[in-house]
């Protein structure tokens, strides 16, 4: 079965610090690997997405570092906010969107 | 403004009784999609349709049905057959062929 692997579940980050999400994935033929952030209440919104031609993808504080041989991707929140306190989601597919596999999410707390 | 609608935010119904759940996109996507989330865990698929009226099921299509009239219009209807309903339901849309889906704000549904 195709599965993407999260960790941490949770993670509590002091705000201005580095937090840093891993997912792991089994099937090599994946090409798409995105993230989305969810507000409490609120359907997920696209953050930041990377394909396998390019180890490293940054959108302002958010980072998407990507390695092939190992089969994971991870995000990285650089300067934590209050604000990004959320959940985050990693997913991975190939072929389309309705081949689109999530991780289980990780809860991000930034203290203020 | 272009987006997924979900209606109701909130709902509640009696075990035994079926229930459905709207969404309608005007994003003139060709593609939608319902996701179910249950807390601390990933979004997993129940349907998607890619063209009008002709309809995949997910990985967890077993109790649930949809209908599709108009490609920005997809209900999905949660029937007395599917054991555990209460959850978080996502209603989703993407272009055809692409790997980005967008989503709504998502619906509470409660059986009691």
């Amino acid at each position: 079965q195709q599965q993407v692997k999260q960790s941490p579940q949770s993670l509590i980050v002091q705000k201005g610090g580095i937090s840093i999400i891993n997912c792991a994935y089994e099937n090599t033929a994946f090409d798409y690997f995105p993230w989305y952030q969810q507000f409490p209440g609120k359907g997920p919104a696209l953050l930041i997405a990377i394909r396998p031609d390019v180890s490293e993808k940054k959108e302002g504080r958010f980072t998407i570092s990507f390695n092939k041989s190992a089969k994971q991707f991870s995000l990285h929140i650089m300067d934590s906010q209050p604000g990004d306190s959320a959940t985050y989601f990693c997913a991975a597919s190939r072929g389309g969107a309705q081949k689109l596999v999530f991780g289980q999410g990780t809860r991000l707390t930034i203290n203020p | 403004d272009g987006g997924i609608t979900q209606s109701p935010k909130y709902l509640f119904r009696k075990e035994g009784q079926n229930v459905t759940l709207s969404c309608e996109q005007n994003l003139n996507h060709d593609a939608m999609y319902w996701y179910r989330q249950d807390p601390g865990q990933g979004l997993r698929l129940i349907y998607y349709s890619q063209i009008v009226n002709d309809f995949q099921k997910g990985d967890i299509a077993e109790g649930y049905s949809v209908s599709q009239e108009k490609k920005e219009s997809f209900p999905l209807t949660v029937t007395s057959a599917q054991k555990n309903p209460t959850a978080f339901y996502l209603c989703a849309s993407s272009i055809r062929q692409t790997d980005t889906i967008y989503f709504g704000e998502g619906s509470w549904l409660t059986v009691v």
